[in-house]
């Protein structure tokens, strides 16, 4: 069956550190993938997007990977504070599917502490 | 001021009633999308429409209906025969042509029925 899923529910980390946040993926072949952040009771609101055949994408502190051999993206905040703490949504778009509907993971709750 | 509304921000209906969720984009975006999420779950798509009066059914549009009679609205009708119209729902936008996907969210509605 096809899903999309980040591994971990919640992450707790101390603020200054890097948080790494998985998102795997079986049986799609996405054309990109894209990542949102949510805060509680608000709408998700877009952050990073991947192709699928770029490795690596960086917009400030943020940095996303994307391996379509290992099926899985990364994303990466540096230097982390407690400002960056959300739920992030990984969603992909399979291909010859664009402009269509995102498919969406669970979500990872990030907890940044000072 | 661009972007998406959704009102009103909280709705409380009686089972059994129908209830309209309203959604307007001034973004000029030709797709719109509807999403229900629940606690622990993913955003699940309940429809989209890529271009006026034509919409189409998304992974668990059993009890809901729309229309898109103009570019810039998507009501959400969610009818008595919902079995769990409980839920943050959320509307989305994006551009078609040209786009890789990244969606507009709007703050969402949260409805309860008792």
């Amino acid at each position: 069956s096809q899903k999309i899923e980040q591994n971990s529910e919640a992450l707790n980390i101390q603020e200054g550190k890097t948080a790494t946040l998985t998102c795997n993926y079986t049986n799609y072949s996405p054309a990109y993938l894209q990542w949102y952040r949510q805060d509680p009771g608000r709408g998700p609101v877009f952050l990073l997007l991947i192709r699928e055949n770029e490795k690596e994408k960086r917009k400030e502190r943020l940095k996303v990977t994307f391996d379509t051999t290992l099926k899985q993206s990364l994303f990466h905040i540096t230097a982390s504070q407690p400002a960056d703490s959300a739920t992030y949504l990984c969603a992909l778009t399979p291909k010859n599917q664009a402009g269509t509907a995102l498919i969406f993971g669970k979500g990872t709750t990030l907890s940044v502490s000072s | 001021d661009g972007g998406i509304t959704q009102s009103p921000k909280y709705l409380f209906r009686k089972e059994g009633q129908n209830v309209t969720l309203s959604c307007e984009q001034n973004l000029n975006h030709d797709a719109m999308y509807w999403y229900r999420q629940d606690p622990g779950q993913g955003l699940r798509l309940i429809y989209y429409s890529q271009i006026v009066n034509d919409f189409q059914k998304g992974d668990i549009a059993e009890g809901y209906s729309v229309s898109r009679e103009k570019k810039e609205s998507f009501p959400l009708t969610v009818t008595s025969a919902q079995k769990n119209p409980t839920a943050f729902y959320l509307c989305a936008s994006s551009m078609t042509s040209g786009n890789l996907g990244e969606q507009y969210f709007g703050p969402g509605t949260r409805l309860t029925v008792t």
